[in-house]
């Protein structure tokens, strides 16, 4: 199976903050790699598909990045319906594997 | 409206099955494949299985080998969730998620909270 490694697990920043999360895959999964949000007691929501891709609907703030086995989500400019956790998936091979997600948090 | 609404929540006893539902509408469910997801209270989410489109041929993760079955009625426009011989540690969310370009989950139902307890 194709682990899937997030960091950090937990970050702390403000309104209006720029925000990196990354993760990495075991072995290079091309560009078959996903994020999404949840929010608490909440379904998962689909924010960039194929690692750069904005799913419609998703603001620009969000934007991806990376191929192989590092991949970058950044929010450029926080908001306060940004706080969530994030969860990276690939959809490589199967079994399709998430991230250990990353919890945003206000400071 | 792009949907999928998930039966409601279920409580088992250890060593019953139970079965989700998950109804698809507003596009055309027999063109995509369904997958199926769970999540245990504060745990990433694990993938189950899928379902394809067309054919409807389905793959199971290792884990859930013999005891899960994902089936679906396009005249129904469902997808279905059967996992047998529950135990405490399959209390969990279960999701199921429509897979779209680049096999992402593009869209999601919104939870079945299946419940195993004595």
């Amino acid at each position: 199976d194709i682990q899937m490694t997030q960091s950090p697990s937990s970050l702390s920043a403000s309104v209006g903050d720029r925000v990196t999360i990354t993760c990495r895959a075991s072995q290079s999964i091309s560009r078959y790699l996903h994020w999404i949000q949840q929010k608490p007691g909440k379904a998962p929501n689909l924010l960039i598909y194929a690692a750069s891709s904005l799913q419609s609907g998703v603001p620009s703030r969000f934007s991806g990045s990376g191929s192989g086995t590092d991949f970058t989500l950044t929010i450029s400019s926080l908001q306060p319906e940004d706080f969530a956790t994030y969860y990276c998936q690939q959809s490589y091979s199967s079994p399709v594997t998430f991230g250990g997600g990353t919890k945003v948090e206000i400071k | 409206q792009v949907q999928l609404v998930q039966s409601g929540a279920e409580v088992k006893k250890p060593g019953a099955s139970v079965k989700v539902s998950c109804k698809a509408s507003g596009f055309i469910f027999v063109s995509y494949a369904m997958h199926w997801v769970r999540q245990a209270p504060g745990q990433r989410p694990e993938w189950m299985g899928w379902i394809s489109a067309g054919n409807d041929n389905t793959k199971y993760s290792q884990k859930f080998q013999g005891r899960v079955t994902i089936s679906r009625d396009t005249s129904a426009s469902t997808a279905y969730l059967d996992l047998s011989s529950l135990r405490s540690d399959d209390t969990a969310v279960y999701y199921c998620a429509r897979a779209g370009e680049s096999n992402a989950f593009d869209i999601w139902g919104q939870g079945t909270q299946v419940t195993v307890s004595s």
